[in-house]
């Protein structure tokens, strides 16, 4: 059974900072993993979506990197500000257990002005 | 493109009342995932289609709960009947593809439920 490993659950850091949030999984049989945004009371926003034949993808300040042999993936965000405060969950789609989605627990990330 | 649209965002019941949320895709995809968030389980897989045809139903908590495609576009979960414990945010997700697809998943805004 597939799962997902996020650390920390939660990161308070002043405004400004470079920081890196960290997702692991157990089963490196994968077809992608992707990291999601949640705003209180929100949906889930799509971050990056990376192939598991990819290394890493960048949007922005974002950066994320997946390492499929070790079963880790990272979230790298630059200048952090305040509006990068929310919830960061990572989900991996694993080639068994029916191609489900897998998610993590989440990081509960405030950058504080 | 509008998004995956979810209603109703917000529904307050009475135990033993039937409650549907109404879920439409964004247009082309063909894959759709139900979702139960709570603070205690998180993102919990309820049950999901692709190209209309329910591929996995194992995360459907018990008998209570139905869902259905009647159409490509659109889904519903129904609980019946319903009780507090099912109180949580569920989420409408879509793909393009499944089984195999490489395919982003979008969701919604989400159906927070009450049951009293």
């Amino acid at each position: 059974k597939q799962e997902v490993t996020q650390i920390p659950a939660a990161l308070s850091v002043p405004e400004g900072e470079n920081l890196v949030l960290n997702c692991s999984f157990t089963d490196s049989a994968i077809y992608n993993l992707q990291w999601f945004r949640q705003d209180p009371g929100k949906g889930l926003t799509s971050l990056l979506l990376i192939q598991s034949s990819q290394r890493e993808q960048t949007s922005g300040r974002l950066n994320a990197s997946l390492d499929k042999s070790s079963g880790r993936s990272t979230l790298y965000i630059a200048a952090s500000q305040p509006g990068d405060s929310a919830t960061y969950l990572c989900a991996v789609r694993g080639t068994e257990y029916g191609n489900k989605l897998v998610f993590g627990a989440g990081t509960i990330l405030r950058v504080k002005s | 493109d509008a998004g995956v649209i979810q209603s109703p965002r917000h529904e307050v019941t009475e135990m033993g009342q039937e409650v549907t949320l109404r879920c439409k895709l964004i247009s082309g995809h063909n894959s759709l995932f139900w979702y139960r968030q709570t603070m205690m389980r998180g993102l919990e897989l309820l049950i999901y289609f692709n190209n209309n045809v329910p591929i996995d139903d194992s995360g459907m908590p018990e008998d209570r709960f139905s869902a259905k495609m009647p159409n490509a576009s659109f889904s519903t979960l129904k609980i019946q009947p319903s009780e507090p414990r099912d109180s949580a945010v569920y989420f409408c997700a879509s793909s393009l593809g499944a089984g195999g697809s490489t395919g982003e998943l979008f969701f919604g805004e989400g159906s927070r439920l009450t049951v009293l």
